[in-house]
């Protein structure tokens, strides 16, 4: 089957680096997206990696590593805007996307 | 660009009655829209999936004739929840994907900003 696996919940300090990992199974793969959702809101993009390697996007980077099936999103500087609940979602060989439960990350001051 | 409006965003209605979501593209045309559900707490969860004038693919345990989706243009789906029941209640949220000749990337998902329904 089909599986995506990252932390339930994550707790950090505003100012400080917090990294989300997820780790995946599913049939192929088309790339993987990290996308943040505030409560009562919908989700927004964050990053999106189809390449070995690490993609920087300001406070933001996302790291892929196909081999291993694992991602990280890391999140540097924290700011207290950012607790959020972060999914993580691959995209199979149908294109179809295959969510995470999600992170829920609670900064702290 | 890219953007993706709903609804309304949010509704109460009474058991047994019906009700219609809209999910409109404002600024480009979505070849295929996805509709998920998603209870308090839990993630996303996939509906079901239509293209512009063909039916919808349902994912397994959603009842199609429960959950009526039309997606008449390359800009609008809606999807009907026929004689809703409490168990209903949740936060509905739509997304679309562009052409693969727009767009960061073919099959980005854009989002729309949800519409919570509560059946009372």
């Amino acid at each position: 089957g089909q599986n995506i696996d990252q932390p339930t919940e994550m707790t950090a300090t505003e100012g400080a680096i917090v990294q989300i990992n997820c780790t995946y199974q599913t049939s192929g793969f088309n790339g993987l997206f990290w996308y943040q959702q505030h409560a009562g809101e919908a989700p927004t993009f964050l990053s999106y990696n189809v390449l070995d390697g690490l993609e920087e996007k300001g406070r933001f980077s996302s790291f892929l590593s196909r081999s291993k099936g694992y991602s990280y999103l890391l999140l540097k500087e924290l700011q207290m805007k950012d607790s959020a609940s972060y999914l993580c979602a691959v995209m199979d060989s149908n294109y179809q996307l295959i969510w995470g439960a999600g992170t829920k990350l609670i900064i702290k001051p | 660009g890219a953007v993706v409006s709903q609804h309304p965003s949010w509704v109460i209605c009474k058991s047994g009655t019906s009700v219609k979501i809209e999910c409109r593209s404002l600024d480009f045309q979505a070849t295929t829209m996805f509709w998920y559900r998603q209870f308090p707490k839990q993630s996303l969860m996939l509906m079901a999936t239509s293209n512009e004038g063909s039916k919808a693919t349902y994912e397994q345990g959603v009842e199609k004739d429960k959950f009526l989706i039309n997606h008449a243009s390359l800009t609008l789906s809606t999807l009907t929840v026929t004689s809703a029941h409490p168990e209903d209640s949740s936060f509905y949220i739509c997304s679309a994907t562009s052409s693969p000749t727009s767009g960061r990337f073919s099959y980005e998902q854009y989002f729309g900003p949800g519409t919570r329904l509560t059946v009372t």
